[in-house]
């Protein structure tokens, strides 16, 4: 199992451009999160989904949407890029709600 | 917002003592909770999860409690290691799947 897999590992956006973060899991896992890191933070939900078609606001979702069509991909996009989304985002995923979260390696994103 | 708080931010200690940190959270809505280490220029990795009021987990030199009732869980590290320098995260889930970290506390371990 490669566990949890995103892509890219690193981007760099200017102001106003959209990219798409990429977020697979192959463990059959129903619930999948994303997080972005600041410096000096933790770690901030942004979107969570509970299953397939199913997607949640987190604490900080402005700027961002996601999809849930298959149980595997939950991608996480960004419209118009700001220097405030500069950040490192990880994806993770569990089984259900009271499991452990695997995360993947992170993306490390770098909007000018 | 859900707020969940871990003290102290940060931590120095030498080789062979022994620390706790403490993660305080909402004792409504309460499903479960967690703590990770998480090592710089690395993912989180899951050291334990407790459900149940008064649970205890143990794995090598690292414990953890919870009090459901009060808000609280601690992490324990008994004769700390230079290799258990690390930040240490406490998540908070809620009935509805919503998760919620704290900042960490961040160890460091000197020979």
């Amino acid at each position: 199992n490669a566990g949890v897999t995103q892509t890219p590992k690193f981007r760099i956006l200017k102001i106003g451009q959209s990219m798409t973060l990429q977020c697979t899991q192959d463990m059959n896992h129903n619930y999948m999160y994303w997080y972005r890191q600041d410096p000096g933070m933790g770690l901030k939900l942004i979107y969570y989904s509970v299953g397939a078609g199913i997607t949640d606001k987190g604490e900080v979702p402005n700027g961002y949407n996601v999809s849930r069509s298959t149980t595997e991909d939950f991608p996480l996009r960004l419209e118009l890029a700001a220097p405030s989304q500069t950040s490192v985002y990880f994806c993770a995923s569990s089984y259900s709600r009271s499991d452990t979260q695997y995360f993947g390696p992170g993306t490390r994103l770098t909007v000018l | 917002i859900l707020n969940v708080e871990q003290s102290p931010q940060s931590l120095h200690v030498q080789e062979g003592d022994s620390t706790n940190f403490t993660c305080s959270f909402p004792s409504s809505n309460f499903y479960a909770l967690h703590w990770y280490r998480w090592e710089t220029a690395k993912s989180p990795e899951a050291l334990f999860v407790m459900t149940l009021n008064g649970d205890e987990k143990k794995k090598g030199r690292i414990s953890a409690t919870l009090n459901t009732k009060e808000g609280y869980s601690y992490l324990y590290i008994k004769g700390s290691q230079p290799e258990d320098s690390a930040t240490y995260l406490c998540a908070f889930n809620t009935n509805a799947g919503k998760s919620t970290f704290g900042d960490g506390t961040t160890l460091t371990v000197k020979p």
